[in-house]
């Protein structure tokens, strides 16, 4: 079975400042992504990054990087230049890349950026 | 990439109701999904429709749910007798591959 844990509830970062949001996962699939959804207080799930279990290199996009530490089973998502507009629930998900397409969710973070 | 549009953006129902969620995706996507959000919970997955036809269902899509692909183009969820623990956000998704899904900007449905 897969899981996706988030250990932070809440978070605060100053604005300008780069924070982390820890993602840790479990699963026996071979073949698998990671991805990481921001949801601002309107509600809509905005996708952020993607990583794949075989790449070998750390997904960026932006402000965002996905520093994924295969052997640790861990995804964590940095944001660099932490900006207001940031303030949001953001949450880790896990699927497989073949067969069943679903997600699985993470329980989220709630970050704060202060000014 | 164009957005997924989901209507009504909320719905507030009599417990026992009939509730028909809908959605419109891009119609030359095959893959496409529920999920609801319980208010302050994690995202679950409810089902996966490929190809008009259900591919995969949780534990939570009992026979009270049904999803339908009316005419090619709507994707509709249909809660056939609602219950308060039903209220939640409804979003629907599109997509397959290497990245992210697009999910639609959601519907809340509120049971009273």
């Amino acid at each position: 079975a897969q899981k996706i844990t988030q250990t932070q509830p809440g978070m605060f970062v100053q604005e300008k400042e780069a924070v982390t949001l820890d993602c840790t996962y479990d699963t026996s699939d071979p073949s698998y992504g990671l991805f990481w959804y921001k949801q601002p207080s309107s509600g809509e799930m905005i996708f952020l990054i993607y990583q794949g279990s075989y790449d070998q290199q750390n997904a960026t996009e932006g402000r965002y990087s996905l520093n994924f530490q295969k052997a640790r089973k861990s995804a964590n998502l940095v944001i660099s230049a932490s900006q207001l507009g940031d303030s949001a629930m953001y949450f880790c998900a896990m699927r497989r890349l073949s067969g069943t397409y679903k997600y699985i969710f993470g329980t989220g973070t709630r970050l704060k950026v202060l000014a | 990439e164009p957005e997924v549009t989901q209507t009504p953006s909320h719905q507030v129902t009599q417990m026992g109701q009939e509730v028909i969620l809908r959605c419109v995706p891009i119609s030359n996507h095959l893959y496409f999904y529920w999920y609801r959000q319980i208010l302050g919970q994690k995202v679950e997955f409810l089902v996966s429709f490929y190809n008009n036809e259900i591919s995969e269902k949780s534990e939570i899509f009992d026979d009270q749910f049904s999803v339908e692909r009316p005419d090619g183009s709507n994707f509709t969820l249909k809660i056939r007798s609602t219950k308060l623990e039903d209220s939640a956000m409804y979003f629907c998704a599109r997509g397959t591959g290497l990245t992210g899904y697009t999910f639609g900007s959601g519907t809340r449905l509120t049971v009273v």
